[in-house]
C-alpha cells in the first residue's frame, strides 16, 4: 500500500451536491493536512490536524468541512461548492519533530475536483 | 507582496548542465526550508530540506540557504531529462501550532532537454 491514499481520484459534482474526499495514511504519522492546488497558484494550506485535533483553519469557507476521526484518517466534506472551488485537493501527513514543526510532508496523489 | 517567490520559468537547460532554482521569502522568522518536486499529474515529493545557513548536498542536489538575504536555492548538477518537473520552494516557522504550516512558492518549471 502507498503511504498516503486518497479517494476518489476524480470527482465531478454540481453546486448542490454533497460529497466527501477521503484520505488514509499508513505511515504512523500524527499530523494530517488538506492542501488546495489550483492552476497557476501556489499550494494553499486549508486545514491541519495534530493527534486528531484541528490546529489550523486557514480561513477556509464553511462549505468545506474537515473531519479527522483518528490519526490515520482524514475527510473533507463538500457541500454547495462553487465552480471556483475546482482544483486538486491534496492530503498530506507528517511526523512532528522536536520543536513542534516539520515541513517534511508526504502527499497523497490528490483528488481532482470539478464543480459544474 | 508574495511571501515566497520563485521564478516561474520555464527554465530550460541541456542535459548534463547545472540547473539553478532560486527562491526568496519575506518572513524573517522562517526557520525551515524545503524543496519539493512535482511531476506533471503527480503529487509533490520532498527532495531537500535545509535548516541552517550554508550548503547541504544530497547526491546531485545541493540546497543553499542565506537567512540574512532571505533566499534559498537548489542546484541540480548533471541534469537529466528525468529532472524535468515543477520545483516548489516551501518555508515554515518552527514552533507552537505551526505543524506543517508551509508557505509554498508558485513553483519553477524545469525542462531538461537531451
Amino acid at each position: 500500500e502507498t503511504g498516503v491514499t486518497q479517494t476518489p481520484r476524480h470527482l465531478v459534482m454540481g453546486m448542490t451536491n454533497k460529497k466527501s474526499l477521503k484520505c488514509e495514511q499508513h505511515l504512523g504519522h500524527n499530523a494530517m493536512y488538506w492542501y488546495k492546488q489550483s492552476a497557476k497558484k501556489p499550494l494553499e494550506l486549508m486545514f491541519v490536524y495534530n493527534f486528531k485535533e484541528q490546529t489550523e483553519n486557514n480561513s477556509v469557507p464553511s462549505r468545506f468541512s474537515p473531519e479527522c476521526p483518528n490519526s490515520s484518517h482524514l475527510f473533507l466534506h463538500l457541500h454547495t461548492l462553487q465552480p471556483e472551488d475546482s482544483a486538486l485537493y491534496l492530503c498530506a501527513s507528517s511526523l512532528p519533530r522536536r520543536g513542534g514543526n516539520t515541513g517534511e510532508l508526504f502527499f497523497g496523489e490528490g483528488s481532482r475536483l470539478t464543480v459544474l | 507582496q508574495k511571501e515566497v517567490e520563485q521564478n516561474s520559468g520555464p527554465l530550460s537547460v541541456p542535459e548534463g548542465a547545472i540547473a539553478s532554482l532560486n527562491c526568496t521569502y519575506s518572513d524573517r522568522v522562517s526557520q525551515s526550508f524545503f524543496w519539493y518536486r512535482q511531476y506533471s499529474g503527480k503529487s509533490p515529493e520532498l527532495i531537500m530540506s535545509i535548516y541552517s545557513n550554508g550548503d547541504k548536498e544530497d547526491g546531485r542536489f545541493t540546497a543553499q540557504l542565506n537567512k540574512a538575504s532571505q533566499y534559498v536555492s537548489l542546484l541540480i548538477r548533471d541534469s537529466q531529462p528525468s529532472d524535468s518537473a515543477t520545483y516548489l520552494c516551501a518555508v515554515s516557522v518552527i514552533g507552537g501550532t505551526s505543524y506543517g504550516k508551509l508557505t509554498f512558492g508558485q513553483g519553477t518549471i524545469l525542462t531538461v532537454h537531451p
